[in-house]
C-alpha cells in the first residue's frame, strides 16, 4: 500500500535551516509529483511547491521561493524539503503529499525558537 | 492568485442533519476542485476530486457539486465521525490554493 513516511519533529533556532524527508513506498516514486503543504497552528493549508522525482522539475508558490528547496533521492524514493533562514513564522506542520493529494505523510512539526 | 472563499467558517449541526459547505473561486477553475477532511492531529484526507467524484473509501453520504464558480460539499445524514474541518483546494492554476476551512461540530 502507498505510504509516505516523514521525518520527526524538529526544534530549530531562528536563522538556522531545517531539512525534512518524505520516504515513499508502495508505488513507483518517479511517476508522481510530490507536493509540500504548510499548516500553521490552528490555520488553513498553504501549498509550498512540488517536485517531479523523475526529472527534478519543480513548481513553487512565489511566497516560498527562497525559503524552501525541494530535492529528491531516487535511489531511496525519498523527497526532501529544506527551509532556510527560519523565523517564528515558519513554525508549523509540514506535510508531503503525492500528486492528486490522495496520500499524505503524517506531517513534521517544526518549531522555531531560541 | 486564485482566492477560494469558503463558508461558513463554523457549522454547528446535529447528528442526522444534512449540511452543505461552499467554496467560491475568484477565477474559473473548471472542475479542478478537491475537498479534504481533517481531524485533530491527523493529516488531511481526500474526500472529493474533480468537484463531484467520490474518492476511494469515502462513504456515499458525501457528495460534491458545482454551480458556476460555487463548489459545494454536502453530507447527508451526519454521523459523529464526520465532525472535522473541511477544506477545498483548487488545482487549476499555480499556486494551488486552499479554502480557509469549515469546522463542522456537534450542535
Amino acid at each position: 500500500q502507498v505510504k509516505l513516511l516523514q521525518s520527526g519533529a524538529a526544534l530549530v533556532k531562528p536563522g538556522a535551516s531545517v531539512k525534512m524527508s518524505c520516504k515513499a513506498s508502495g508505488y513507483t516514486f518517479t511517476d508522481y509529483w510530490v507536493s509540500w503543504v504548510k499548516q500553521s497552528h490552528g490555520k488553513s493549508l498553504e501549498w509550498i511547491g512540488e517536485i517531479y522525482p523523475n526529472s527534478g522539475a519543480t513548481n513553487f508558490n512565489e511566497k516560498f521561493k527562497g525559503k524552501a528547496t525541494l530535492t529528491v533521492d531516487k535511489s531511496t524514493s525519498t523527497a526532501y524539503m529544506e527551509l532556510s533562514r527560519l523565523t517564528s513564522e515558519d513554525s508549523a506542520i509540514y506535510y508531503c503529499t503525492r500528486l492528486n493529494f490522495d496520500y499524505w505523510g503524517q506531517g513534521v512539526m517544526v518549531t522555531v525558537s531560541s | 492568485d486564485i482566492q477560494m472563499t469558503q463558508s461558513p467558517s463554523s457549522l454547528p449541526a446535529s447528528l442526522g442533519d444534512r449540511v452543505t459547505i461552499t467554496c467560491r473561486a475568484s477565477q474559473d477553475i473548471g472542475n479542478y476542485l478537491r475537498w479534504f477532511q481533517q481531524k485533530p492531529g491527523k493529516s488531511p484526507r481526500l474526500m472529493i476530486y474533480g468537484a463531484t467524484n467520490l474518492a476511494a473509501g469515502v462513504p456515499s453520504r458525501f457528495s460534491g457539486s458545482r454551480s458556476g464558480s460555487d463548489y459545494s460539499l454536502t453530507i447527508n445524514s451526519l454521523e459523529s465521525e464526520d465532525m472535522a474541518i473541511y477544506y477545498c483546494l483548487q488545482h487549476n492554476e499555480y499556486p494551488l490554493t486552499f479554502g480557509s476551512g469549515t469546522k463542522l461540530e456537534i450542535k
